[in-house]
């Protein structure tokens, strides 16, 4: 099983910020790997597939990059609907694994 | 807007069954894999089963293997995932979602409380 390591765990920042995320896994995973924000009391939504692919919808304030074990969501200027709960995923093997979150929170 | 509406959650004893439901709306269902994925209160995302667009292929986490069959009815646009020996492991928020790899929409998932 490939395990996925998020960091950091928790992410304090302002609105205006620009934040980056980060997203190992402990093996090779190509470019096959999706990011995903859920805020509180909701599903999940999809923000990024093919590590850098936007899904309908995103803005392009929010992006994706890596490749291989390495990955990065950035948010190049935090809206106040930005502030939740992010999660990476790889499908690259099975089982589908997903990291253990980052929370982005108000500074 | 691609609407997924999860129900059929709620209390069960330890090795007691359930069945949840998964009703789809404004996409084509029938072209579409679909998948349960659950939420451990307080916890992260776990893949739990997949089934592909006629429900001839299936695949399961380990976790549920044996336990959980997932399935699915294109005419009525309804995911399903019928739960047996239910552990208290497997309490979580259930959501079903649009995808096989990568998974989009979610809907707002259904509550699954195993305790005696």
């Amino acid at each position: 099983e490939i395990v996925m390591t998020q960091s950091p765990d928790t992410l304090s920042a302002s609105a205006g910020e620009r934040v980056t995320l980060s997203c190992r896994a402990s093996q090779s995973l190509s470019r096959n790997l999706a990011w995903y924000q859920q805020r509180p009391g909701q599903g999940p939504r999809l923000l990024i597939y093919g590590a850098s692919t936007r899904a309908t919808g995103i803005p392009d304030r929010v992006s994706g990059s890596g490749s291989g074990t390495e990955f990065t969501l950035t948010i190049s200027s935090l809206q106040s609907e930005d502030f939740a709960v992010y999660y990476c995923q790889q499908y690259e093997n099975w089982p589908l694994t997903f990291g253990g979150g980052t929370k982005v929170d108000i500074k | 807007q691609v609407q997924l509406v999860e129900s059929g959650g709620g209390l069960v004893k330890p090795g007691g069954s359930l069945r949840l439901s998964c009703a789809a709306s404004t996409f084509t269902f029938s072209d579409s894999y679909m998948s349960w994925i659950r939420q451990a209160p307080g916890k992260g995302l776990e893949w739990v089963s997949y089934i592909s667009t006629t429900g001839t292929t299936k695949n399961y986490a380990d976790s549920v293997e044996g336990r959980f069959t997932i399935s699915r009815d294109n005419a009525k646009n309804s995911l399903y995932l019928q739960m047996s020996n239910l552990r208290a492991e497997d309490t979580a928020m259930y959501y079903c979602a649009r995808g096989q790899y990568w998974f989009g929409p979610w809907g707002q998932g259904t509550l699954v409380t195993v305790s005696s």
